[in-house]
């Protein structure tokens, strides 16, 4: 069983159009994040909810609006897609301890042509 | 800002040779973890070293820290084929932030 899935894994879509993409985590986590890593494979934290509260907001465009709701599921959408948000965007979840393990998803490739 | 740099960037040996990746980060941490990802696939969690651990194993994997340098190695013994990927820090500052960050990866190759 998959523990932390996220759909669709590849995503190609045009400059201007909206897209979700959804995540779901079977491990009972009470946190979820959404990570963008680049073409130089740089992972970069995006958002993180807590108990379906939004606790990490880091700098990134108000085009992006995550949605939790509830503990399991994480979902992020994305308004007026541009070139520059090409990158893999990776859902994650950890235990609410003081360790931070960190469960990822398989990445969900997004190309805005 | 970011975190955790790696070196070397890239790194090729042969299969049986052992593969060391170094980390150094900037501010004071809970924990530093070791995280692998395949090509075209998630990370996965490999181990977890905490601010008072000095040296931790795990099977092949050997994590040293030392607080007073800001850095952290990686030692991969008898390399396989299979162990070729990227490699990845990743600190928990110190605090409950709630956030790991990342640096930029090694990438492993491991030659037959």
């Amino acid at each position: 069983d998959t523990a932390v899935s996220q759909t669709p894994k590849y995503l190609v879509t045009q400059m201007g159009n909206d897209k979700s993409i959804k995540c779901e985590q079977n491990l009972g986590h009470d946190t979820m994040y959404w990570y963008k890593q680049d073409s130089k494979k740089f992972l970069k934290i995006m958002f993180s909810y807590n108990n379906k509260e939004l606790i990490i907001n880091e700098t990134v465009p108000n085009r992006f609006s995550p949605k939790s709701p509830d503990k399991a599921h994480l979902n992020l959408h994305i308004n007026s897609l541009e070139l520059g948000d090409s990158a893999v965007y990776f859902c994650a979840s950890s235990p609410w301890d003081r360790e931070y393990t960190i469960y990822f998803g398989e990445g969900s490739w997004l190309t805005v042509v | 800002s970011q975190q955790g740099e790696e070196d070397p960037q890239a790194l090729s040996i042969q299969e049986g040779e052992n593969a060391t990746m170094n980390c150094s980060y900037k501010t004071s941490i809970n924990n530093l973890q070791w995280y692998r990802q395949n090509s075209g696939r998630g990370l996965v969690h490999l181990i977890l070293i905490r601010s008072n651990e000095r040296e931790k194993h795990s099977g092949r994997l050997r994590v040293t820290l030392d607080t007073s340098k800001k850095s952290s190695s990686l030692l991969i013994t008898a390399s396989r084929a299979a162990d070729t990927a990227s490699y990845f820090c990743a600190t928990a500052p110190s605090g409950n932030t709630g956030k790991l960050i990342f640096g930029q990866g090694t990438t492993l190759q491991v030659k037959p």
